[in-house]
């Protein structure tokens, strides 16, 4: 299957600051990647579609101000966390349709923890 | 995308057959049933998905009813690597693109030694 990269796989920071995760689509273009979140025993929500070379679409109840996503080429989105708060700590997993396959392929994820 | 319905959990012997159920009563007819499974703090692995036939591939089976409100998913030996969250989701493919997916509770699948 095709395969889609995170990085960085595991981060800590302090409340107040920013934290850029990336998401790589590494064989296979997607014009279109998705970041979800997971928080601890629970299921995969959807936070946002991410389309390459315009705006990202949040899903409701998502601040688009606090997580700004932006997705300038086919295999490269990004999801930046501003002002981090200990409530943002969370399981972010984004995937990416290689549009041949409608399938969607699912990143390792990257756990936040804000202190 | 219609609403799918699994057992919370399920237990099974190492090297039998897994048997995961699943329904989707509501489901309409350009609706796919893919199947994703979640191994502890991993992202989710596409296991397989179909529309109205019976689908087979390295890792599973997929047996969908004649009505398709239905599926079962069925890993034929399991093992103790295959102890996970198992997610039944079902989606249309617009000719637009693709959207997110929602996911379930799921079934926790527990493989016993």
């Amino acid at each position: 299957g095709a395969v889609v990269s995170q990085h960085p796989s595991r981060v800590i920071c302090k409340s107040g600051t920013s934290v850029k995760i990336e998401c790589r689509s590494l064989d296979f273009q997607a014009t279109t990647m998705f970041w979800y979140r997971q928080f601890p025993k629970q299921s995969l929500m959807l936070m946002a579609t991410s389309n390459e070379g315009s705006k990202a679409t949040y899903e409701q109840g998502v601040e688009k101000d606090k997580f700004l996503i932006n997705h300038a080429s086919l295999t490269l989105s990004t999801l930046t966390v501003t002002s981090a708060h200990p409530e943002d700590s969370s399981f972010y997993i984004c995937s990416a349709d290689p549009t041949t396959a409608r399938t969607q392929y699912f990143g390792p994820g990257t756990r936040l923890l804000v202190l | 995308d219609a609403k799918t319905t699994q057992p919370p959990s399920m237990d099974c012997a190492e090297g039998r057959a897994a048997n995961l159920p699943c329904n989707h009563s509501t489901i309409s007819g350009n609706e796919y049933v893919y199947w994703y499974r979640q191994i502890h703090s991993q992202g989710p692995q596409y296991i397989i998905h179909g529309l109205k036939n019976n689908e087979t591939n390295e890792m599973a089976s997929l047996i969908i009813t004649e009505d398709r409100k239905s599926s079962t998913l069925i890993l034929p030996h399991a093992t103790l690597r295959d102890t996970a969250v198992y997610y039944c989701i079902v989606r249309a493919y617009s000719g637009g693109g693709a959207d997110g997916l929602t996911f379930g509770k799921g079934t926790h699948l527990i493989i016993q030694p």
